[in-house]
């Protein structure tokens, strides 16, 4: 039971470049999430998807964008990274219910764009 | 909207000193509040957390109390250790919504000195 699994750990980019961040659960929860961490920020919510076959719109959206590929699966992609990206990724996931509101995290991702 | 205020750090203190990190927040609805943990090089990892107003979240031997009155969810510990050291996060959980999203603090990084 590995829970909230990330992948890759590190990625250093040059500007312009490509590149996708993955996310997979084993906790057969709806929701899943995609936040960014930034000194002195807390963590800010880049994009979300309640349910699978949905995705919404965080508080920092622009320059990302989101696929829900299955019930486990939630992908942030990055088209054209900035150096304003920079940051440590971190997806969650949790219920939909106000229950099961609880959100648990991956590992996260370190990237940095030069 | 809805915010979490919590005090800056750093925070250091001796092994076996009384903490207190103080969390105040906004909100127009009835949400869950939580406390999460970061230690170094990791995910966040849920700490506590509470649901409604004069419930006490409790774990590890940290405290925190659902505070309508002054909008409060303060943490506190009475005896810390080396390893409590770590950045604590204060949160809400907004219900509003297909899914409930997480609202953080900024973070407060705690150092316990042996």
């Amino acid at each position: 039971n590995a829970g909230v699994t990330q992948t890759p750990k590190f990625q250093v980019l040059k500007t312009g470049q490509s590149m996708t961040l993955q996310c997979a659960q084993d906790m057969n929860h709806n929701s899943m999430y995609w936040y960014r961490q930034d000194p002195g920020m807390g963590l800010r919510l880049i994009y979300y998807s309640a349910s699978e076959g949905t995705t919404d719109k965080g508080e920092v959206p622009n320059g990302y964008n989101v696929s829900r590929l299955n019930k486990r699966e939630f992908s942030l992609r990055l088209e054209s990274a900035a150096p304003s990206q920079t940051s440590v990724y971190f997806c969650a996931t949790g219920g939909a219910t106000f229950s099961t509101d609880t959100q648990y995290f991956g590992p996260g991702t370190r990237l940095t764009v030069l | 909207g809805d915010s979490v205020t919590q005090m800056e750090g750093p925070v250091t203190l001796s092994e076996e000193a009384f903490l207190t990190i103080n969390c105040t927040y906004t909100a127009t609805g009835y949400p869950s509040l939580f406390w999460y943990v970061q230690y170094p090089g990791e995910g966040l990892q849920l700490l506590l957390k509470a649901t409604k107003a004069d419930d006490k979240g409790s774990n590890k031997g940290f405290e925190a109390t659902y505070r309508k009155e002054t909008t409060s969810f303060h943490l506190e510990k009475g005896s810390v250790q080396v390893s409590d050291s770590a950045v604590y996060f204060c949160a809400l959980s907004d219900h509003g919504g297909a899914t409930n999203k997480l609202i953080f603090g900024t973070g407060t990084l705690l150092a316990v000195q042996p």
